[in-house]
């Protein structure tokens, strides 16, 4: 089984750029997660997916930020402009969509993104 | 908000020793706890997941307690190997069981 998929692996930018991440989950999970993780700290939630709804996108700052999941399957995250304080790792991750908190995530190898 | 958090934030030890590293929950409204392992430039990568107070689980040399009741799990190595270097993430489903919170993580560096 193919894993998820995560494009570029690495991106530097610089600040008020535009800057897009694409990902391609694991076939037939439903469940699509957008994370940022900063140094140092665990990886935050900023989007959830169930198949083409965004049912959980209450930390993305949507000023910036937008993400798309056209046909329920791939996904892309857009920042517009890209400011020093988004440079992080973006980690995409799919899942089953299984209720009771048992749902096993499944992770690409991020993107690390650099703003200057 | 549901807070995780895990100690120590880094470890170092030599080949051949074993080690064991500590994630803390709220233990009220408990789903689940996920232990999670991410060697760098790699995916982060699914070990176990726990339910149960009292559960335990292994994998090769690497195992997992859940303690519900006092909101905490412990990993546990054993005879760490320089491929076990990594950094530890646990994470547990906040209210509703569907918004994952993880922990800082525990980086864990083996010497040989």
């Amino acid at each position: 089984e193919a894993g998820v998929v995560q494009s570029p692996r690495y991106k530097i930018i610089e600040k008020k750029q535009p800057v897009a991440f694409w990902c391609n989950p694991i076939s037939g999970h439903n469940t699509l997660y957008w994370y940022r993780q900063n140094l140092g700290q665990g990886p935050e939630l900023l989007i959830r997916y169930e198949n083409e709804e965004a049912v959980d996108d209450s930390q993305l700052p949507k000023d910036r930020f937008s993400a798309e999941r056209l046909k329920g399957v791939d996904s892309t995250l857009k920042i517009q402009p890209a400011e020093l304080g988004d440079s992080a790792v973006y980690l995409c991750a799919s899942s089953r969509g299984l209720a009771g908190g048992t749902d096993t995530q499944y992770f690409g190898p991020g993107t690390r993104l650099t703003v200057l | 908000i549901l807070n995780v958090e895990q100690s120590p934030q880094s470890l170092h030890v030599q080949e051949g020793d074993s080690t064991n590293f500590t994630c803390s929950f709220p233990s009220s409204n408990f789903y689940a706890l996920h232990w999670y392992r991410w060697e760098t430039a790699k995916s982060p990568e699914a070990l176990f997941v726990m339910t149960l107070n009292g559960d335990e689980k292994k994998k090769g040399r690497i195992s997992a307690t859940l303690n519900t009741k006092e909101g905490y799990s412990y990993l546990y190595i054993k005879g760490s190997q320089p491929e076990d270097s990594a950094t530890y993430l646990c994470a547990s489903p906040d209210t509703g069981g569907f918004k994952t919170i993880f922990g800082a993580g525990t980086r864990l560096f083996v010497k040989a």
